[in-house]
């Protein structure tokens, strides 16, 4: 049960666009999506993307996921300073068994 | 509206077992499958397991297989989890998380967490 890969930081600046990326394998990600999960310091994590690449109400639209192969995309717009934060990525397996997480990626705004 | 309410911080001695409860209200409880996923100080997010309310169905992660049990109590619309054998690196903040394989919408709630410290 080997998880997704996640770059460990990305940063962009504000008002800028950050694009960060999850890769997976044909037995999770290539097969199911993924979905996208940002985590504030000191909260629980909120989703912001289902695997079906659809936003929850009241996520903004300037978070936009999807996924080609085994990889799956978050693009973030109009970055704003609350926007910094750890993003994870989550895939349930094929068999549907299991789940697996990104090792979750540090968005930085300068 | 949908909440997941959790039991308070434990605090534990290694060798001790851990039982958390996450009281869910706001929806038909056994529509949505429950997962508990945690978090170790610093550290990223791991997921342990989930259970049906509607079937009583489980899986377990394999690392904790042995070690977790996962119940429900349908007339609380309760889910628990009980860690038994506990270590200093479980350690962590425990979530329990609304939604199973077949759920479009899986992670959609979050408890607010537990914190279990695992301290001699």
């Amino acid at each position: 049960q080997a998880g997704l890969t996640q770059p460990p930081s990305v940063s962009s600046g504000l008002r800028q666009t950050a694009t960060l990326t999850c890769t997976g394998t044909i037995n999770d990600i290539g097969s199911r999506g993924a979905a996208w999960l940002q985590q504030r310091q000191g909260h629980p994590p909120r989703v912001l993307s289902y695997r079906n690449n659809r936003r929850p109400s009241g996520i903004p639209e300037r978070f936009s996921a999807s996924w080609t192969g085994n990889t799956a995309s978050l693009t973030i717009t109009g970055l704003q300073s609350e926007d910094e934060g750890d993003y994870y990525c989550s895939a349930w397996d094929t068999s549907l068994t299991y789940v697996l997480f990104g090792g979750g990626t540090k968005l930085t705004v300068l | 509206q949908v909440r997941l309410e959790q039991s308070g911080p434990e605090m534990k001695k290694p060798g001790d077992s851990v039982n958390v409860s996450c009281k869910t209200s706001g929806y038909i409880f056994s529509t949505y499958g429950i997962n508990w996923v945690r978090q170790a100080p610093g550290q990223g997010l791991e997921w342990m397991g989930w259970i049906s309310p509607y079937t009583g169905n489980r899986n377990y992660a394999q690392k904790f297989e042995g070690r977790v049990a996962m119940t429900t109590e349908t007339s609380t619309s309760t889910v628990y989890m009980e860690l038994r054998g506990l270590r200093f690196d479980d350690t962590a903040v425990y979530y329990c998380v609304r939604g199973g394989p077949h759920s479009d919408t899986w992670a959609d709630y979050w408890g607010q967490g537990t914190r279990v410290n695992v301290s001699s």
